[in-house]
């Protein structure tokens, strides 16, 4: 079985200072994951992803994430936050073992509000 | 990336009735698949889509209820039938993009459906 899951519904952040957005998973496998964005009535944007080799994957718009197999975490990070930042993030994992697409598993996700 | 088009992007629908949603893809790809997002909810995967054969529909979604159709390899559509209240989400396409195996969803804009 698999899961992932996301700890906060909801982090504030002033613009300017660092963002995390937590993540944490759980798989049999090794883990594929992946962070998506959902800016208010538009569908999801693909973020970045971790398959393998070096643990801080960097992506678009500046976010950056860090794989952690000890902890099972994979948490999203941005240096300085942009209010433009304010949206819906979403963790997500499949298990290595699984070759569909369709196993990709979508945490509950994490309301991100930056204030100017 | 592929570019994913769906229409309607929202419909105020009455309960009994049904509405059928298209998602256009401007390239040809294996799979297409189908999500649903509740209001504040994370993304539930209905069914995948295959073109020349019947969808396969995960736990909980019926054909009866969802039907599906992939004459092709860009396109797809979603029915929901026999809608209800409780049908009122946002209905998401997805492809896969990436490397075999490793790849990322992408998604259309979505689909918000709110059944009175």
């Amino acid at each position: 079985a698999q899961s992932v899951a996301q700890p906060e519904d909801q982090v504030n952040v002033a613009e300017g200072n660092p963002l995390t957005v937590k993540c944490t998973y759980s798989v049999s496998g090794n883990p594929y994951l992946f962070w998506y964005v959902q800016y208010p009535n538009r569908g999801l944007q693909f973020l970045l992803k971790y398959i393998t080799g070096d643990n801080l994957v960097k992506g678009s718009y500046g976010f950056e994430a860090e794989f952690n197999k000890s902890q099972t975490s994979f948490h999203l990070k941005k240096p300085s936050a942009l209010v433009s930042d304010s949206a819906l993030y979403f963790c997500a994992v499949r298990d290595e073992r699984y070759s569909s697409a369709s196993k990709i598993i979508f945490g509950s996700g994490t309301r991100l509000s930056i204030r100017p | 990336s592929a570019v994913i088009s769906q229409k309607p992007s929202r419909d105020i629908c009455q309960r009994g009735t049904s509405l059928t949603i298209q998602c256009q893809v401007d390239s040809q790809v294996t799979m297409m698949f189908w999500y649903r997002q509740q209001p504040g909810q994370s993304l539930t995967l209905i069914a995948t889509a295959n073109q020349g054969s019947e969808a396969t529909y995960e736990s909980g979604f019926v054909i009866d209820k969802f039907p599906i159709s992939r004459p092709n390899l860009t396109f797809s559509t979603l029915t929901v039938s026999n809608m209800s209240p409780e049908d009122s989400s946002i209905y998401l396409c997805s492809v896969e993009e990436g490397s075999a195996n490793t790849g990322e969803l992408f998604f259309g804009e979505g689909s918000r459906l709110t059944v009175l």
